[in-house]
C-alpha cells in the first residue's frame, strides 16, 4: 500500500528566510507526484506536480521540488518566503488518472512578519 | 467556470441522522473522489469514482454510501452520523487523460456531529 511521510508538523519562519519542506512515498508502480497547499480557510491548491522528466520542478509562487528516486523523496523548496506563504503544505502521490490520491499529514507553515 | 461546488459548508448533525452532501463539477471530468480531513492526519480517502455508474471504496468508506448517476454530480452519504464522523469534507476531481493530472478541490465541507 503507498504511503506519504512529512516529517515537519509545524514550521515557523521569519520572512526572507528559505524553506525546505520533507516529503518520502511508498509506492508501488509509476508515481505522480504532488505539493497541494492550503491557504487559512480555503481549499486545497496544486503547487507544483512531477510525473517525468527533468526532477528539479518549478511551479507557482516561486516554489520548486526535487524528485530524487533513490531516496523516495520529493522535497519543497522556496529560496525566499513571504508572510503570505503562511498555509498548510501537502505532499501526496497517485496513479494514473488521480482518482485516488494518498496524502501526508501536511506541514503547517507559519511565516513571522 | 465554478469548478467543484459543494453544499453545504457548514452542517451540524445530531447522532443517528442521515444527510447528503453534494458535489458538482463542470468540468467534465470522469474522476471524482471523497475525502475527509482531520487534524494531523491529513487527507484521507472515503471513496472514489471513475466514471458514471462506477464507484469505488477508498480509505476510510464506513459510514459513507456514494453513488455517480451523472458526469458531474457525486454525491456523499451519511446513513447514521456518529461523532467519528465530524470532519472537513471535501471532494475533488480530475480529467484523468494523462499522467499527473491535476485534481481540484471544492471549497469542503465543514460537519459536527453532536
Amino acid at each position: 500500500a503507498q504511503s506519504v511521510s512529512q516529517h515537519n508538523h509545524h514550521v515557523i519562519l521569519s520572512e526572507a528566510a528559505s524553506l525546505e519542506l520533507g516529503c518520502n512515498y511508498s509506492y508501488g508502480g509509476t508515481v505522480n507526484l504532488f505539493w497541494y497547499v492550503q491557504y487559512p480557510g480555503q481549499h486545497l491548491q496544486l503547487l507544483l506536480k512531477y510525473f517525468s522528466g527533468d526532477p528539479l520542478v518549478k511551479g507557482i509562487k516561486g516554489f520548486e521540488a526535487e524528485f530524487i528516486k533513490s531516496k523516495f523523496s520529493f522535497n519543497l523548496r522556496k529560496p525566499s518566503v513571504q508572510w503570505s506563504d503562511t498555509a498548510e503544505y501537502f505532499c501526496a502521490v497517485g496513479p494514473f488518472g488521480n482518482e485516488k490520491l494518498t496524502f501526508g499529514t501536511g506541514t503547517r507553515l507559519t511565516i513571522i512578519p | 467556470n465554478a469548478g467543484v461546488t459543494q453544499t453545504p459548508k457548514f452542517q451540524v448533525l445530531k447522532t443517528g441522522q442521515s444527510m447528503t452532501l453534494q458535489c458538482a463539477q463542470d468540468m467534465n471530468h470522469e474522476y471524482m473522489s471523497w475525502y475527509r480531513q482531520d487534524p494531523g492526519m491529513g487527507l484521507r480517502l472515503i471513496h472514489y469514482s471513475v466514471g458514471a455508474g462506477i464507484t469505488d471504496q477508498g480509505e476510510v468508506p464506513n459510514g459513507y454510501n456514494v453513488s455517480r448517476s451523472t458526469t458531474e454530480d457525486f454525491p456523499l452519504r451519511l446513513l447514521s452520523a456518529a461523532p467519528s464522523q465530524t470532519s472537513v469534507y471535501f471532494c475533488a476531481s480530475s480529467s484523468g487523460t494523462g499522467y499527473a493530472t491535476e485534481a481540484f478541490f471544492g471549497q469542503g465541507t465543514r460537519l459536527t456531529v453532536v
